[in-house]
């Protein structure tokens, strides 16, 4: 079946800086996807969507950006502070799917650096 | 709302016990989820519900699995008999309904089957 994959599997950044976290998806046919993010021992908490008749979408600290031609997705995190470390997710899915389609990625995890 | 509320946050059992979590979905929502969590997998859908009745059971990877959804803020996911192979974290999430593709997660629930 088609999948949502990430480039790299970790990432450290120092803190201050800014995060980019990117996310590859095969299915073409998504219109909608989505970011979580993964604190250790807890569950996966939304951070921001975008459909796919955006590019970008901000939200606080957070852009999402969405290149359809390539099929890339990416998250990235303005002035990264040390309780942004945690795993992210990317989801995709089509919107008049049904739920079992919405589709996660591998996770990257991010390590925020002193 | 203090959000998607699972019991228990850990469970160690043995081999061939009965294992039952149980998740209080945020009020209003009226799809509920649930998930499993690997390191080799990733996040994998095995039921949800739409106003307490079971859609899509396709995930569910055998019939020791059984979820049930009594009332519409209620909902347990039973493993009889355990297997060491079901080890893994399981969360509940919750979301309002049709048009609505964020989902609530809960903290999930650590199980260990030795």
């Amino acid at each position: 079946g088609e999948s949502v994959g990430l480039h790299l599997p970790t990432l450290s950044v120092q803190e201050g800086d800014n995060s980019i976290i990117n996310c590859a998806y095969s299915n073409s046919a998504s219109d909608y996807f989505i970011w979580y993010k993964q604190e250790s021992g807890k569950g996966p908490q939304f951070i921001i969507d975008i459909r796919s008749n955006m590019d970008k979408r901000q939200g606080q600290r957070v852009t999402v950006l969405l290149n359809k031609t390539v099929k890339h997705l990416s998250l990235q995190i303005a002035a990264t502070q040390p309780g942004d470390s945690a795993v992210y997710f990317c989801a995709e899915k089509h919107l008049s799917g049904s739920a079992r389609q919405l589709t996660f990625g591998s996770g990257t995890q991010l390590t925020v650096l002193p | 709302d203090a959000g998607v509320i699972q019991s228990p946050r850990h469970e160690v059992t043995e081999m061939g016990q009965e294992v039952t979590l149980r998740c209080k979905p945020i009020s209003g929502h009226d799809y509920l989820f649930w998930y499993r969590q690997t390191m080799m997998r990733g996040l994998e859908l095995l039921i949800y519900f739409n106003n307490n009745v079971p859609i899509d059971d396709s995930g569910m990877p055998e019939d020791r699995f059984s979820a049930k959804m009594p009332n519409a803020s209620f909902s347990t996911l039973k493993i009889q008999p355990s297997e060491p192979r079901d080890s893994a974290v399981y969360f509940c999430a919750s979301t309002p309904g049709v048009g609505h593709e964020k989902l609530f997660f809960g903290s999930g629930t650590q199980l260990s089957v030795l």
